[in-house]
């Protein structure tokens, strides 16, 4: 068991340009989780898949963003025309269905945008 | 909507030491699961403690004992015999027991410090 990865662990990218975080969640879990981390503040949830399917998006996660997870396995977070606001830890987190509630982190992935 | 409000953004104890954390909540719902996470300086978030709403009974993991109160909606953390290990961020959350949301909802936190 290798734990949940991220990765890039830190981005760091100018104002509008593109930029795309990957999470490989621990191997049996079918529940996958985003998260945004601003400094001093607790994770707020952005967005979360049983499987392959999207089931919940918060309304933080705006147009700009998308997530996917094609396969049902890896997940991507995509955020376009990146803005000075985006600046965050990128929490993602697993689970399976039968856990009551805990979830299993990465170290995410610290985004500065400039 | 659910909040999770921690009360203490900084808190310090000595090693061997006790100390608690506090933690408040709102809900209209009668099911849920309460956490605590904590969270080490440039290290992943990890579970400490859980607590179902319909058990009575508080929780207890080793030195980590959690203090319950239904009513009052408060889900406070007692860490005995402090150790510096124990140093991060603690993070009380709430999760809805059923109903479709699967979301954690986070408090903002209190960063513990063991002190030699």
């Amino acid at each position: 068991d290798t734990g949940v990865s991220q990765d890039p662990r830190h981005k760091i990218t100018k104002r509008g340009q593109n930029v795309t975080f990957r999470c490989d969640p621990i191997s049996e879990h079918n529940r996958l989780y985003w998260y945004r981390q601003t400094l001093g503040q607790g994770p707020e949830f952005l967005t979360y898949f049983q499987n392959e399917a999207q089931l919940e998006k918060s309304r933080l996660l705006s147009d700009r963003f998308s997530a996917e997870r094609p396969k049902g396995s890896f997940s991507t977070l995509e955020i376009q025309r990146t803005e000075q606001g985006d600046s965050a830890m990128y929490l993602c987190a697993s689970r399976t269905s039968r856990d009551t509630g805990e979830l299993f982190f990465g170290e995410g992935s610290r985004l500065t945008v400039l | 909507a659910q909040t999770v409000t921690q009360s203490q953004p900084e808190m310090s104890v000595q090693e061997a030491e006790t100390v608690t954390l506090s933690c408040t909540y709102d809900t209209s719902e009668s099911n849920y699961y309460l956490f605590w996470y904590k969270q080490p300086p440039s290290r992943q978030m990890i579970l400490v403690i859980r607590q179902e709403a319909y058990k009575q009974q508080n929780a207890t993991e080793n030195r980590f004992s959690v203090n319950f109160q239904k009513a009052a909606k408060s889900f406070s953390l007692k860490i005995s015999d402090s150790q510096l290990g124990d140093t991060a961020m603690y993070f009380c959350a709430f999760m809805k027991q059923q109903g479709g949301s699967e979301k954690l909802v986070f408090g903002k936190g209190t960063k513990l410090t063991v002190n030699p």
